[in-house]
């Protein structure tokens, strides 16, 4: 089993819609990042969070430490959001290699106009 | 700043020929990594380093090497290329394991 799992994989929305993409972990971590790739390759950090809710324009990220759960939401959906969404963790301790990343397999999203 | 920077952007190769991607990154940053992204999968950790002179291997470090002289370069050696090693491959930085990573733009290899 994956230690990091993203749900939908795909998702097709149509422009002006709530989008909700989901990340459940199965490790103890220190942080958890959200990242978008974009359909040309290139990959961008969109949050790092430990705790909490937060909020970056029309993007909202949310995570559930006790539930290992994360939540990224997109409001008023553009079909520049047409994206791969990731979710990666860090473990909670830092030595070796445990402080490294663990991605999950993205979700992809595709935004009609 | 220029950021994290990957040469070269596409690269195909034989069965057992060599080379070398090259990472730069002019952010200061301690720790760099090289991720392979192979269709359907998430990123890989192939190797990463914390800082000059100190590298170690990841998840899947099987075919490669990596050196670490300078800050700045963190460059990965395919010896003896394979067709499994087909990929996309993101070199990574960041100040500290607690910060964001910032991703260079890529090179697709493919050995055939």
């Amino acid at each position: 089993k994956n230690e990091v799992e993203q749900s939908p994989q795909n998702l097709t929305a149509q422009e002006g819609e709530f989008i909700t993409i989901n990340c459940s972990y199965s490790v103890g971590i220190s942080a958890l990042h959200w990242l978008q790739q974009h359909p040309g390759g290139g990959i961008v950090s969109l949050f790092m969070l430990s705790s909490g809710k937060k909020k970056h324009g029309r993007l909202i990220a949310t995570i559930n430490i006790q539930e290992k759960h994360s939540s990224l939401h997109i409001t008023a959906s553009h079909p520049r959001d047409s994206a791969v969404y990731i979710c990666a963790v860090s473990h909670m301790n830092y030595g070796g290699s445990q402080g490294n990343l663990i991605f999950g397999k993205g979700t992809k999203l595709s935004v009609k106009p | 700043n220029a950021g994290v920077t990957q040469t070269p952007k596409f690269r195909i190769l034989k069965i057992g020929q060599s080379m070398t991607l090259q990472c730069t990154q002019d952010m200061n940053h301690n720790y760099m990594y090289w991720y392979r992204q192979d269709p359907g999968m998430g990123l890989k950790l192939i190797y990463y380093s914390v800082g000059a002179g100190i590298t170690d291997k990841g998840e899947v470090p099987n075919g490669y090497n990596v050196s670490r002289s300078t800050t700045e370069d963190f460059p990965l050696r395919l010896e003896l290329a394979a067709p499994s090693q087909t990929s996309v491959y993101f070199c990574a930085s960041t100040w500290t394991r607690s910060y964001e990573q910032y991703f260079g733009p890529g090179t697709r290899l493919t050995v055939t």
